[in-house]
């Protein structure tokens, strides 16, 4: 069975600083992953995704993640961090039915990511 | 998002009431999904259904009960039976990469 692990539910960076946020998955197979962000009362909106090819995937506001298979990492990262980007952030993995040509989704259990003036 | 429409956004519940939450979907997607949040839970699945008139359990369906009488249509029925129903609740169509969700209820009972 697939598993997500997120670091920390709450992380505070400074605004301009750094943002790392930890992903880490378990799969059996090939993963596809992804990263959501999800603003207070609002539905979950996709980040980035990584399917197959290049393992650093950029997405939107300027967040990028690096799929590590070694590691069974799917860290996400920005380098400047803005008050906006205050927000929870989900990562996911994909699990493949084949035989019922469908999919299912296992999501972390969120991070909190607080941005300090 | 973008063609998946929540209503309502909030709904308020006398203990021992059913209550509907409505999913709506104009995108021709065939798998929909129910999700349930709760602070520090991230998101666990309710029922899916994978085209019309199918439908299956997710991994906490107890106390839910849910229709797909129209592909467009995945309405979640939060019944009497379930015990704590206070939480927000997204609904979501599955592409053929990712997921795609609508804005949420949030259910709260009174």
């Amino acid at each position: 069975a697939q598993s997500v692990t997120q670091l920390g539910s709450h992380v505070s960076v400074s605004e301009g600083a750094l943002v790392l946020l930890r992903c880490n998955y378990s799969s059996s197979v090939p993963p596809y992953l992804f990263w959501y962000v999800q603003y207070p009362n609002q539905g979950l909106q996709l980040l980035l995704k990584y399917t197959t090819g290049a393992t650093l995937v950029k997405g939107i506001n300027g967040f990028e993640a690096e799929f590590k298979k070694s590691e069974t990492s799917f860290h996400l990262t920005k380098p400047s961090a803005h008050m906006s980007d205050a927000a929870e952030y989900f990562c996911a993995v994909r699990s493949d039915f084949p035989a019922a040509g469908s999919y299912q989704l296992t999501f972390g259990k969120g991070t909190k990511l607080s941005v300090i003036p | 998002d973008g063609g998946i429409t929540q209503s309502p956004k909030y709904l308020f519940r006398k203990e021992g009431q059913n209550v509907t939450l409505s999913c709506e979907q104009n995108l021709n997607h065939d798998a929909m999904y129910w999700y349930r949040q709760d602070p520090g839970q991230g998101l666990r699945l309710i029922y899916y259904s994978q085209i019309v008139n199918d439908f299956q359990k997710g991994d906490i369906a107890e106390g839910y009960s849910v229709s797909r009488e129209k592909k467009e249509s995945f309405p979640l029925t939060v019944t009497s039976a379930q015990k704590n129903p206070t939480a927000f609740y997204l609904c979501a169509i599955k592409a053929n990469t990712e997921a795609f969700f609508g804005q949420g209820t949030r259910l709260t009972v009174v």
